[in-house]
């Protein structure tokens, strides 16, 4: 079955500092593979896709991912976290025409 | 462009009564998804149409649960009789079919079943 997993349940890191959320997907092909974000009290809102390609993609809001096949893995990351990066991240997976699977979401927590 | 609109934000009702979630999506899609949220079962989708037409509601939890699209722009999400364990966020969210992933999610409504 199609699943995708974060590892990942809540992160904290320092205000500067360097970030990376795990994402890991069990498919049968190359997927299409998302990162959304949700605010406090907020729908999800897309960060970044991948479809094909290169395999490092650049989002919104400074945020990039890299699809990498051979872990089954779309890490997504930022150089220096802002306090307004808190939220929940969500991973995201597709195939085909089949509806997007999310995995349980990891929330951010930033600290002064 | 006004987003994908949602009514209510918040509901709260007794159990055994019938709620109705509402949604505008964004003109133009042709996509339209209804999923709910719960901290036990993450993100999960209960229904999705295709230009009016329910294409797949297999995630539609019980028969107490219904959806219609009379229209490219509105739908409702119906629960009759709600349950406790109803209590969820629902989120609404459409796209088109050229960027059918790319899905533009509304702010949800937040339901609390007594």
């Amino acid at each position: 079955a199609q699943s995708v997993t974060q590892p990942d349940i809540h992160i904290t890191v320092s205000e500067g500092a360097s970030l990376e959320l795990r994402c890991n997907y069990s498919y049968g092909a190359t997927p299409y593979l998302f990162w959304y974000v949700q605010s406090p009290g907020q729908g999800l809102q897309l960060l970044l896709k991948y479809f094909s390609g290169d395999t490092l993609v650049q989002g919104i809001k400074g945020f990039e991912a890299e699809f990498k096949r051979s872990q089954s893995s779309f890490n997504l990351r930022k150089p220096s976290v802002h306090w307004s990066d808190a939220a929940e991240y969500f991973c995201a997976v597709g195939e085909g025409n089949t509806p997007l699977v999310f995995g349980k979401g990891t929330r951010l927590s930033v600290i002064a | 462009d006004a987003g994908v609109i949602q009514s209510p934000r918040h509901e709260v009702t007794e159990m055994g009564q019938e709620v109705t979630l509402r949604c505008k999506p964004i003109s133009g899609h042709d996509y339209l998804f209804w999923y709910r949220q719960t901290m036990m079962r993450g993100l999960e989708l209960l229904i999705y149409f295709n230009n009016n037409v329910p294409i797949d509601d297999s995630g539609m939890p019980e028969d107490r649960f219904s959806a219609k699209m009379p229209n490219a722009s509105f739908s409702t999400l119906k629960i009759q009789p709600s349950e406790p364990r109803d209590s969820a966020v629902y989120f609404c969210a459409s796209s088109f079919s050229g960027r059918y992933y790319e899905q533009y999610f509304g702010p949800g409504t937040r339901l609390t079943v007594t």
